[in-house]
């Protein structure tokens, strides 16, 4: 089992749609929690970090349940430079920055 | 400011030579690491540095060594490249650890290796 596992893929949207990613992690001890982007072939960007409380950046939500080992991406109100797969990621001490193998979304006109 | 850089951004090797990948930053970060993305799979790591002359082996250190003589570079080396190693490599930079966390990384654009 990976240690971080996402859907796979790939999500195809209309712009202006609502779409939601799911993450769940099996180390229980991991600390830090962050979702990235990575464009085609271009390197991993943070796009969020994930905290207790949920947080919010624009049409950007993301949400954290410690209980669950779950982590969730939401964005709002789709664009087409929403188009890219999304990583996320779990760090605890031991292994370091842990990647899952990441969500591809294409936003379509 | 730069960020993270790295070279070369493609190369093409045969099968039994050997390269150094080189990876810079021009952050002050303590931490750096060096990671394969294979399709799949994610990124996995290699090796990692949480300071000057500091390494450690990651998830997938096999066949990989690495220096950090300097604490802005990083460098990543194969001694005699074989097929399965043949995949995108990026390297990674951090801030100083906070308490019961981390922050971000920083990410190079990466290196395209191809072992023939």
């Amino acid at each position: 089992r990976k240690e971080v596992e996402q859907d796979p893929g790939p999500f195809n949207v209309p712009e202006g749609a609502t779409v939601a990613f799911n993450c769940t992690y099996s180390n229980s001890a991991s600390q830090s929690f962050f979702w990235y982007r990575q464009d085609c072939r271009k390197e991993p960007k943070l796009l969020m970090s994930v905290y207790s409380s949920g947080n919010e950046d624009g049409r950007f939500t993301a949400q954290l349940n410690r209980a669950s080992q779950y982590i969730s991406l939401l964005i709002r109100d789709s664009k087409l430079s929403d188009s890219a797969t999304y990583l996320c990621v779990a760090y605890n001490y031991g292994q370091n920055f842990v990647f899952g193998p990441g969500t591809r979304l294409s936003v379509l006109p | 400011n730069a960020g993270v850089t790295q070279t070369p951004k493609f190369r093409v090797l045969k099968t039994g030579q050997s390269m150094t990948l080189l990876c810079a930053q021009d952050m002050n970060h303590e931490y750096m690491y060096w990671y394969r993305q294979d399709p799949g799979m994610g990124l996995r790591l290699i090796h990692y540095s949480v300071g000057e002359g500091t390494t450690a082996k990651g998830e997938v250190p096999d066949g990989y060594n690495v220096s950090r003589l300097k604490k802005q570079n990083f460098l990543l080396g194969l001694e005699s490249a074989a097929p399965s190693q043949t995949s995108v490599y990026f390297c990674a930079s951090s801030p100083t650890r906070l308490a019961g966390g981390m922050d971000e990384q920083y990410f190079g654009p990466g290196t395209r290796l191809t072992v023939t």
